[in-house]
């Protein structure tokens, strides 16, 4: 069964560092997205991205966090110059085109991010 | 900002009780999902809901979404060891693609 996969599964940083979160998403899904998870808490939406560029972002994805699509297979999150608050699980997930705002999300195993 | 609230947090049930969780938006969605989070695991996608009144029943698992679109539940018949883990509602708000998660109610059955 095909699955969203993202590396690394755990990451362990100095704050300030840059850090980058890869993802590959389901080969012929089309809409990509970005979650964290603070240990305990509710998932939260970060980032969705759709056509090679962002379609809708929260407050958390301030100008320290960046989204891109290198490759056409990869979908990558970037936080530049992390905080001790960063430290979260992150999941990516993808979803197929559909009409309207529907259809169910696939998310990777996430990666666990610990910001010391 | 858009809120999907989830009440109980928690609940520890008797093997063979029923569960029940409530999901409650400030604004009218589109649609509700729902997952389940095993410990340690990744939000799994159980079911969505689209139509007003809607219901829908997954063997012991039956789903409701409101009359005006911004309530749902989550209703577990005769729980089981199984069903432990947390269960997630998660809406989209108007016309808008991002799904916003509720808090989650962890549940605990005891055998």
């Amino acid at each position: 069964e095909p699955e969203v996969t993202q590396t690394p599964s755990h990451q362990v940083t100095q704050m300030g560092q840059e850090v980058i979160l890869r993802c590959v998403p389901i080969s012929n899904h089309l809409y990509f997205y970005w979650y964290r998870q603070i240990l305990g808490q509710k998932v939260e939406f970060l980032v969705s991205f759709y056509n090679n560029e962002i379609s809708e972002k929260s407050e958390i994805f301030d100008d320290q966090f960046s989204v891109e699509r290198p490759d056409g297979s990869n979908f990558t999150l970037k936080i530049r110059s992390t905080k001790l608050e960063d430290s979260a699980m992150y999941f990516c997930a993808s979803k197929v085109p559909t009409v309207g705002p529907t259809g169910e999300l696939f998310f990777g195993e996430g990666s666990r991010l610990t910001v010391l | 900002g858009q809120q999907v609230m989830q009440i109980p947090q928690y609940q520890h049930v008797q093997e063979g009780e029923d569960f029940t969780t409530y999901c409650n938006s400030s604004t009218t969605l589109s649609n509700i999902q729902w997952y389940k989070q095993r410990p340690g695991g990744h939000p799994v996608f159980l079911i969505q809901l689209v139509k007003s009144g809607e219901v829908k029943k997954q063997k012991r698992l039956t789903f409701q979404f409101g009359e005006a679109k911004k309530n749902s539940s989550l209703h577990i018949t005769a729980t089981q060891t199984t069903d432990v883990g947390t269960y997630f509602c998660a809406g989209r708000p108007g016309n808008t693609g991002k799904l916003i998660f509720g808090q989650g109610t962890t549940l605990q059955v005891k055998p």
